[in-house]
């Protein structure tokens, strides 16, 4: 099946500096990746949406500054949470799908994010 | 917009014996409906999912029941094993060219020895 990779898997940065997620679909080309942020014993709760070659669509309540996604290769999108502070720890989750319509999406393993 | 309701949020089984999650959905739009299974530290991963032209799907011992007119659907586990503990998600995809997934809550079923 489709294999979806995220880097780092965890990471650890202090308030204020900027830490950069990666998120790759491995054997195929996404046209479109998600990303997810999901706290402890939580639902997966969508942020943006990401087409490749375009701007993200951001989810309401979702700051498009704070959380910068560039979308650069059909392979290829980062989350970089600028200016971190401690509420912005959290497991995040990008997801990728190929094709138009309903169709499956392939989740990445997740990024567990700490910020002290 | 969309919202999917799952219930219950917590459920512990006799191992061999059957578990039923439940989730309802409010927008009628929406054709394609999955569920994940989610281990502890890990991204979800689709265990099974059913289209709205489909009443029924089974793979093995994981079937799925979708009631459109009740906007109800189900999932059915048989003769649960220690592996399947975990969280388990249903979720509804938005009929449009965003694709959106709407996650149910999430249900944490225990498998008990």
């Amino acid at each position: 099946g489709a294999v979806v990779s995220q880097h780092p898997s965890w990471v650890i940065c202090k308030s204020g500096t900027s830490v950069k997620i990666e998120c790759r679909s491995l054997d195929f080309q996404a046209t479109t990746m998600f990303w997810y942020r999901q706290f402890p014993k939580q639902s997966l709760m969508l942020m943006a949406t990401s087409n490749e070659g375009s701007k993200a669509t951001y989810e309401q309540g979702v700051e498009k500054d704070k959380f910068l996604i560039n979308h650069a290769s059909l392979t290829l999108s980062t989350l970089t949470v600028t200016s971190a502070h401690p509420e912005d720890s959290s497991f995040y989750i990008c997801s990728a799908k190929s094709g138009q319509g309903a169709s499956e999406q392939y989740f990445g393993p997740g990024t567990r994010l700490t910020v002290t | 917009g969309e919202n999917v309701e799952q219930h219950p949020s917590t459920l512990s089984v006799q191992e061999g014996d059957s578990a039923v999650i439940k989730c309802t959905y409010s927008d009628s739009a929406s054709n394609y409906f999955p569920w994940y299974k989610q281990e502890l530290g890990k991204g979800p991963q689709l265990i099974i999912d059913i289209r709205s032209n489909v009443g029924e799907k089974k793979d093995q011992r994981i079937a799925v029941t979708l009631n459109k007119t009740a906007k109800h659907f189900s999932l059915h586990i048989t003769e649960t094993q220690p592996e399947d503990s975990a969280v388990y998600f249903c979720a509804a995809i938005l009929y449009s060219s965003a694709s959106k997934i709407i996650f149910g809550s999430g249900t944490r079923l225990s498998i008990r020895p």
